[in-house]
């Protein structure tokens, strides 16, 4: 069965640090998201984007934040300086055409900024 | 006021036992998803709902538009449904390109 890939499964990194999380989504899918969850709260919606571009982001993903689709595969997450509260577990999602088509998430990218 | 409430937050239930976990939501949608999440992290989706109901094994969900509510059923219990059971939906018109999560049921099945 297709399903999403993401990597590294966990990261630690220094405050004011970039990070940046991979994500190969299902190949035949046109709609790519990031998620995150701090832990114990509920999950967050980051950013979505859709032929080659940025279709909807939160309040959350400021100008820190970056997502880029390099090479037609990979949909990476950057985090250019890294606060101690982008410590979360980040999911990478992808569905065939839309957020109302079946959502299929990858394993999360535990990130832990010290 | 949050978007999407589940109840319970907590279930814990004997194995056999019939589970319901529900959800409502307070805007206009085009899809609900039912979604499971592993204590590793992971998150699997188990359904998409925009009418009806649909039956996966011993999973059942149900959705009332009208009512703007959802249940996930579990018939026979087991300790291996033990996971975070969370409701989402997709919003309809702006703000649609995302999925709206509730803040998870944890259910906890014993032996």
């Amino acid at each position: 069965e297709p399903e999403v890939t993401q990597t590294p499964s966990h990261q630690v990194t220094q405050m004011g640090q970039e990070v940046i999380l991979r994500c190969v989504p299902i190949s035949n899918h046109l709609y790519f998201y990031w998620y995150r969850q701090i832990l114990g709260q509920k999950v967050e919606f980051l950013v979505s984007f859709y032929n080659n571009e940025i279709s909807e982001k939160s309040e959350i993903f400021d100008d820190q934040f970056s997502v880029e689709r390099p090479d037609g595969s990979n949909f990476t997450l950057k985090i250019r300086s890294t606060k101690l509260e982008d410590s979360a577990m980040y999911f990478c999602a992808s569905s065939e055409w839309g957020p109302a088509a079946e959502a299929f998430f990858g394993q999360g990218t535990r990130l832990t900024v010290v | 006021k949050n978007e999407v409430e589940q109840s319970p937050q907590n279930l814990t239930a004997q194995e056999g036992e019939f589970i319901t976990i529900n959800c409502s939501y307070s805007v206009g949608i085009s899809a609900l998803h039912w979604l499971q999440q592993h204590p590793g992290g992971g998150i699997v989706s188990l359904f998409m709902l925009s009418s009806g109901k649909k039956k996966h094994g011993r999973l059942i969900a149900t959705i009332n538009i009208q009512e703007k509510h959802s249940s996930l059923h579990i018939t026979a219990s087991h300790p291996r449904d033990s996971a975070v059971y969370i409701c989402a939906v997709s919003p309809r018109g702006q703000g649609a390109q995302k999925l709206v999560f509730g803040q998870g049921t944890r259910l906890t099945i014993n032996p």
